[in-house]
C-alpha cells in the first residue's frame, strides 16, 4: 500500500552510462515531482509534470529526461552519467489543490556513479 | 523565483529543552510554508505547515510561526526527545491550484538531541 515508489533504491554504475529511475503513485495525484538531494543534503526542484504535461524543467542538463506515461507514472533517464550525477533523488507527488500543497515523497533512489 | 535561507545548519540541545530553526523566504506571493523532517536514510516527511492567513500553528510539542512581513517563519520544538533528531527542512510555495506550484526548499538543519 505504498503510496510513492521508486526502483531502483540502490543504482551503482560507470560513467558514461546510461540508467533509469522509475516512480509510480497510487493516491490520485495528478501533480509529480523529481527533487534532488546532494550530498550535503540540498533537495533541489527538477522537473514537474501535471496530468503528464511537463510544467517546470529547472535548467537541469539535456542529459537528464523525465517522461510521463499516464498521470501516476513519473520516471527519469539519465544519459552519459557523471560524477556530479552521484546524489539521491526523489520522486514526490501532490494534488493540485489550493488546501493540499503537500509533497509526498518516495523513499529515494541512491545513484552513485564511479 | 522563491529563495529560501534556513539558519542554523546544525543545531545540537540537551533532551529536554527546545530547538528553534528559522527560514526567511523571498517572494512575497508565497502563502504555504511546511517544515519536513529527514530522519537517516529516509523519506523527508511533513510535520506541521502553515498557511499566510494564520500566524501560528500548533500540534503537540512542535509550533510553528510566521511573520509574513518580515518574510520568517520559524519551527520550535519543546522538551526535545532523542527521536527528534533528524534534518529538518523548512520550504516555500505560492499554492493557488495552479500547475506551476513548487515548493522551493530551505538548505536543512541537522538536529541532534543528546540523551
Amino acid at each position: 500500500d505504498t503510496a510513492v515508489s521508486q526502483t531502483p533504491k540502490y543504482l551503482v554504475t560507470q560513467m558514461g552510462n546510461d540508467k533509469s529511475i522509475k516512480c509510480e503513485q497510487n493516491l490520485g495525484h495528478d501533480t509529480m515531482y523529481w527533487y534532488k538531494q546532494d550530498s550535503k543534503k540540498f533537495l533541489k526542484i527538477m522537473f514537474s509534470y501535471n496530468n503528464k504535461e511537463l510544467i517546470i524543467n529547472e535548467t537541469v542538463p539535456n542529459r537528464f529526461s523525465p517522461k510521463s506515461p499516464d498521470k501516476a507514472h513519473l520516471n527519469l533517464h539519465i544519459n552519459s552519467l557523471e560524477l556530479g550525477d552521484s546524489a539521491v533523488y526523489f520522486c514526490a507527488s501532490r494534488h493540485r489543490d489550493f488546501n493540499t500543497g503537500e509533497l509526498f515523497f518516495g523513499e529515494g533512489s541512491r545513484l552513485t556513479v564511479l | 523565483g522563491e529563495n529560501v535561507e534556513q539558519h542554523p545548519s546544525t543545531l545540537s540541545v540537551q533532551e529536554g529543552d527546545s530547538a528553534v530553526i528559522k527560514c526567511t523566504y523571498s517572494d512575497s506571493a508565497s502563502n504555504y510554508f511546511p517544515w519536513y523532517k529527514q530522519e537517516l536514510g529516509k523519506r523527508p516527511q511533513l510535520i506541521i505547515d502553515i498557511r499566510s492567513n494564520v500566524g501560528e500553528k500548533k500540534d503537540q510539542r512542535i509550533a510553528v510561526t510566521l511573520n509574513k512581513t518580515a518574510k520568517h517563519f520559524s519551527l520550535h520544538i519543546t522538551e526535545t526527545q532523542p527521536e527528534d533528531s533528524a534534518v529538518y527542512f523548512c520550504a516555500a510555495s505560492k499554492v493557488d491550484g495552479g500547475a506551476t506550484n513548487k515548493l522551493i526548499f530551505g538548505t536543512g538543519t541537522l538536529l541532534a538531541v543528546q540523551p
